[in-house]
């Protein structure tokens, strides 16, 4: 069983500061790890991709993969209010046999940027 | 530059209906998932289609529920006999294909399906 484990905080951070979100998962075979962004009642988001270990920037958000550890992140520098939701974890488990479209998601983390 | 399109966006059947769930992807892509996201729960996929063809189904249900992609058409994921436990947000993604080995999945609003 493929497993993605997000801490599901809430993580409350104030405007301005970096907020940082994490995420692991339990198969060495990943090959690429999406980050999304959901408002309530909305639909995910795209943020960003990575699938190469070290870091990826993107705007305000960097993400981080360390594929030896399982582990990948998100930062937000200068979190603003509207960065307010739950953002997504997501993992491919492909090619080699596996599906390799198939997104498995963590159970997301709310994120609250107070003014 | 239209995005994933989705309809209807809000459906209401009672138990024992059929629901009929429409995706047409993005200009230009040919691969289409759905995901389904029950209350207070996570996104877990569904189906993995591309045109005329299933490509991965290990997350549907194996009875009352199945999907298509047409050679022409939009994607569609049929619930038969819905029951209230079916009531979700049912989302569809799509995507290009492999590039630089990733597969960005870019969803749609979302329809949500309330089963009374």
């Amino acid at each position: 069983q493929k497993e993605v484990e997000q801490n599901s905080g809430p993580l409350s951070v104030p405007e301005g500061a970096i907020a940082s979100l994490n995420c692991t998962y339990s198969d060495r075979g990943s090959q690429s790890f999406f980050w999304y962004r959901q408002y309530s009642g909305k639909s995910p988001e795209l943020i960003m991709f990575i699938y190469s270990n070290g870091d990826k920037e993107d705007g305000r958000f960097t993400a981080q993969l360390n594929k030896a550890s399982q582990y990948v992140s998100l930062l937000i520098r200068d979190s603003q209010p509207s960065d307010s939701a739950t953002y997504l974890c997501a993992v491919n488990w492909g090619p080699g046999g596996t599906s390799y479209g198939k997104l498995t998601f963590g159970q997301g983390t709310i994120l609250t940027v107070h003014p | 530059n239209a995005g994933v399109m989705q309809n209807p966006r809000h459906l209401v059947r009672r138990r024992g209906q059929e629901a009929r769930l429409r995706c047409s992807p993005m200009k230009g892509h040919s691969h289409v998932y759905w995901y389904r996201q029950l209350p207070e729960e996570g996104l877990k996929f569904m189906v993995y289609l591309q045109k005329e063809n299933i490509i991965d189904e290990s997350g549907m249900p194996k009875e009352r529920f199945s999907a298509e992609f047409p050679k022409e058409g939009p994607s569609i994921l049929r619930i038969q006999q819905v029951v209230r436990g079916d009531s979700a947000a049912y989302f569809c993604a799509s995507s290009p294909g492999a590039r630089q080995g990733a597969h960005e999945q870019f969803f749609g609003p979302g329809t949500r399906l309330t089963v009374l």
